[in-house]
């Protein structure tokens, strides 16, 4: 089995909500990714944890605050957003450091709107 | 620094047609590639993966890559385009895992 589910599928929000992007695996995978991916453009790193903990930061503004409870799953809790945040959020994982095998496997996304 | 280049932003080829999709890559250590392919509105998917193991790699729905050091290339190719083929293809290169490199993307278009 290689899915990744994301949840939710779409999400509107107004700029002053808070809301959450919830993304699971259950491949053993011990590094997970967020993404942003805007139209006819190619994924843009986010954040990358590996064992759970927050290896790569690219610089996203702290109106996106990632979370990992367990191995499983990621969280992208969202805040005070703008309307140039709306794009498709991506969620992948890979089995990570230490393993020979770097393919990352990706969920379906979540389409966001901000309004 | 890694990078990835691919030729042409919008391919389209007729239906059983040769499928050939440009990937270079640029990478101061042994890379790692990969192609991706990704349909309207939905996340990406694995096609192949190169990982030294083999120069001609061959991935899922009849589509295969190789891998060409000399050129640094790794172009994509498929014998007979088919409708279901056509969709966005992302070239990836990345050395030790975590920090994906991705080109540009290619859109493909198949027609009837």
């Amino acid at each position: 089995d290689t899915e990744v589910t994301q949840t939710p599928k779409h999400l509107v929000m107004g700029m002053t909500n808070k809301k959450s992007l919830k993304c699971e695996q259950h491949m053993g995978h011990r590094a997970m990714y967020w993404y942003k991916q805007k139209a006819k453009k190619p994924p843009e790193l986010m954040f990358v944890y590996s064992y759970e903990k927050l290896s790569i930061n690219e610089s996203v503004p702290s109106r996106f605050s990632p979370e990992c409870p367990n191995s499983s799953l990621l969280n992208l809790h969202l805040h005070a957003l703008q309307p140039e945040d709306s794009a498709l959020y991506l969620c992948a994982s890979s089995q990570g450091q230490g393993s020979m095998s770097y393919e990352q496997y990706f969920g379906p996304g979540t389409r966001l709107t901000v309004t | 620094a890694q990078s990835v280049t691919q030729l042409g932003s919008h391919v389209s080829v007729s239906e059983g047609a040769l499928v050939l999709l440009r990937c270079n890559y640029s990478s101061s250590v042994p890379p790692y590639l990969f192609w991706y392919v990704q349909y309207p509105n939905q996340g990406l998917q694995l096609l192949l993966k190169y990982t030294s193991a083999a120069t001609l790699v061959k991935g899922i729905n009849g589509f295969e890559a190789e891998f060409k050091k000399s050129e640094t290339s790794f172009h994509l190719t498929k014998p007979s385009a088919h409708m279901s083929d056509a969709a966005e293809y992302f070239c990836a290169v990345t050395s030790y895992g975590q920090n994906f490199v991705f080109g540009p993307g290619t859109r493909l278009s198949v027609l009837p």
